[in-house]
């Protein structure tokens, strides 16, 4: 049975940092792309990072560039978002998703989601 | 990027009719459109990609269809647990996107 359970949200000042851990199983981790996506309160849910298996290939979201690092760790079965200079509007439920497969940018399995609150 | 418009905004049915679900996008996504459901504080569940096919486990009363910029779910007959928010998301332009949700109800 495919798992994703994710860790490390919480409440953090604007301009502070957190860092999402997502620890996989019942999958061949190193053979599939992961990403992270997000979803305030409310509204549909926003794609913001991409890792290819190797990690050879990242993309970021425009309202993240530069201030979230994505990664991951093959031999933990596990995936990373480290989320520097918080910003209020960076409120919202975190997902890590696995892509479905080569080609098929939709998502197949999420984790439960963890909430970042970005707030004074 | 491609921006997914859903409709209606709140879909209110009684349980055993037929639910019609939209979702248009602002230029032609080819077949490459995916439907998740949702319910509250749950993560999103995969159920239907390619804009038609039912992904593994799906019961046959969900069922999707379109092509190009015009996309429909189709929920044939509702049952309590299908009552939940839904989402579509195109795949076909980078970066992949989501529409903004259909509240499905009880009437």
């Amino acid at each position: 049975e495919v798992q994703l359970v994710e860790s490390g949200g919480g409440l953090v000042q604007p301009g502070g940092s957190l860092r999402l851990s997502c620890a996989t199983s019942g999958f061949t981790f190193s053979s599939y792309s992961m990403n992270w996506v997000r979803q305030a309160s409310g509204k549909g849910p926003e794609w913001i990072s991409y890792i290819s298996a190797g990690s050879d290939h990242i993309l970021y979201a425009d309202s993240v560039k530069g201030r979230f690092t994505i990664s991951r760790d093959n031999a933990r079965n596990s995936l990373y978002l480290q989320m520097n200079s918080l910003r209020v509007e960076d409120t919202a439920v975190y997902y890590c998703a696995r892509r479905a497969g080569y080609g098929n940018d939709y998502f197949d399995y999420w984790d439960q989601g963890t909430l970042v609150t970005v707030s004074s | 990027e491609v921006v997914m418009t859903q409709s209606p905004a709140t879909l209110s049915v009684s349980p055993g009719e037929r639910a019609t679900l939209s979702c248009r996008a602002s230029q032609s996504v080819t077949s490459k459109v995916a439907w998740y459901q949702q319910k509250p504080g749950q993560a999103p569940r995969l159920l239907i990609v390619a804009a038609s096919t039912r992904a593994t486990g799906i019961p046959a009363r969900f069922s999707g269809s379109g092509s190009g910029t015009e996309f429909t779910l189709t929920i044939s007959s509702l049952q309590s647990e299908d009552f939940a928010d839904y989402y579509c998301q195109e795949y076909h332009i980078w970066p992949p996107t989501f529409g903004q949700g259909t509240k499905l109800e009880f009437k």
